[in-house]
């Protein structure tokens, strides 16, 4: 199931825009790139996800490459709250189990 | 906004025995899902079920475990006969059939003794 490839730990000042880089260089047309967050053993919490159009929600904002090879989940202003481990997922469309990888975690620091 | 709940947060059996975790989906989705999270390492899909069956289950899915969804709120995971290795945190999901974004539980800590 690895489609995706994440650096397993990467850290970010308190305030500052923490960018969590994910490769997918053999996602296929139809598949969509998911980010989903887990905070110290709570349920895995869904963020966003996009096609090939960058996206942006209340949470975060999603930068997807013109190839699809790779995007990069921004989170504007990091809180302490957003230590995580933080997971890129490729979904295709209308499939319906997520798969989840070893993720990034992410420590705010303040 | 709506929530999956899940019963009971903590667990503790001995080898041997049987337990059931309990789970309430969120009451308009339609597709249930049962994950495991041992302690360190990654969340790991069990199964999946839709439509009064199960969709998809994977390797650890073997046959000490099943599920159920007794009446219209409720999704059950059994564990026949608990091991050792069974202790995990385990979590619940559910999602609509038209949009496929999980939303998942705050788990059941399962430790057997």
């Amino acid at each position: 199931d690895a489609k995706t490839t994440q650096p397993p730990s990467m850290d970010c000042a308190e305030g500052r825009a923490a960018n969590l880089p994910c490769n997918h260089s053999t996602i296929s047309g139809n598949e969509y790139v998911y980010w989903y967050r887990q905070i110290h053993s709570q349920g895995p919490q869904y963020i966003i996800h996009g096609l090939k159009n960058n996206e942006t929600n209340e949470m975060a904002s999603l930068i997807i490459t013109e190839d699809r090879k790779s995007s990069t989940l921004i989170l504007p202003h990091a809180t302490l709250r957003d230590t995580a481990v933080y997971y890129c997922i490729v979904m295709g469309t209308g499939a319906n189990n997520l798969f989840f990888g070893t993720g990034t975690r992410l420590t705010v620091i303040p | 906004e709506p929530e999956v709940t899940q019963t009971p947060s903590h667990q503790v059996t001995q080898m041997g025995q049987e337990v059931i975790l309990r789970c309430v989906p969120i009451s308009n989705h339609l597709y249930f899902y049962w994950y495991r999270q041992i302690l360190g390492q990654k969340v790991e899909f069990l199964v999946s079920f839709y439509n009064n069956e199960i969709s998809e289950k994977s390797e650890i899915f073997d046959d000490q475990f099943s599920v159920e969804r007794p009446d219209g709120s409720n999704f059950t995971l059994k564990i026949r006969s608990t091991k050792l290795e069974d202790s995990a945190m385990y979590f619940c999901a559910s999602k609509r059939v038209d949009v496929s974004k999980l939303f998942f539980g705050s788990g059941t800590q399962l430790s057997v003794l």
